[in-house]
């Protein structure tokens, strides 16, 4: 299995400008989550899925978009990007959210912007 | 708001020592992850602790969790290099939800 996918690994965005980080697994996990890591910080939970179509914000949702049209697929819009997005993005999945089973990370999307 | 505080943040041993890294919690919650990252790595979940008194154990890690103290504690025994690595500890703030909140982070660093 090739577990929680994260495309791509790095990326520089100039300020203003779009983009969707991808994240796919393939683990037929109902639940999936975005993060986003700073130096020096714990993650931070920025949007999270517990099934197709149903999507929910976490702790630091503004400048961010996602949905779940499908169980594999959890895509992360960035719509105006600004420097403060800066971070490593990790996409986690668990097969349910109420079953206390641990998360699946992803590898992680370095992204820069200017 | 539920904070999470690990101590220490950073923590250079030698080999063969004994040590613990402490996470405090701000709020209840009954649920208590432990996560390794390498640098420049993902994470790699260690321990779930799902009730007070939770104790769990892999090689060289062994993981507490005590609630009414909002304390979960990661005690290393006999420290081996192989261990060096940066350890976060995070708490559901949703009971359930997998909602979690991550402390910063404790580096540690073990010396031949």
């Amino acid at each position: 299995n090739a577990g929680v996918t994260q495309t791509p690994k790095f990326q520089v965005l100039k300020t203003g400008q779009s983009m969707t980080l991808q994240c796919a697994q393939d683990m037929n996990h109902e639940y999936m989550s975005w993060y986003r890591q700073d130096p020096g910080m714990g993650l931070r939970l920025i949007h999270y899925s517990v099934g197709a179509g149903i999507t929910d914000q976490g702790e630091v949702p503004n400048g961010y978009n996602v949905s779940r049209s499908t169980t594999e697929d959890f895509p992360l819009r960035l719509l105006s990007a600004a420097p403060s997005q800066t971070s490593v993005y990790f996409c986690a999945s668990s097969y349910s959210r109420t079953t206390n089973e641990k998360l699946f990370f992803g590898s992680g999307t370095q992204l820069s912007v200017l | 708001e539920l904070k999470v505080e690990q101590n220490p943040l950073f923590l250079s041993m030698q080999e063969g020592k004994n040590y613990t890294i402490y996470c405090n919690y701000s709020t209840t919650s009954d649920r208590l992850y432990w996560y390794r990252q390498d640098p420049g790595k993902s994470l790699e979940s260690l321990f779930v602790l799902l009730s007070n008194g939770a104790v769990k154990q892999e090689g060289r890690l062994m993981a507490s969790l005590d609630t009414k103290a909002r304390l979960s504690t990661l005690h290393i025994t006999a420290a081996v290099h192989d261990l060096s690595a940066t350890y976060f500890c995070a708490v559901d703030w949703a009971q359930g939800a997998q909602k979690l909140v991550f402390g910063q982070g404790t580096r540690l660093t073990i010396n031949p």
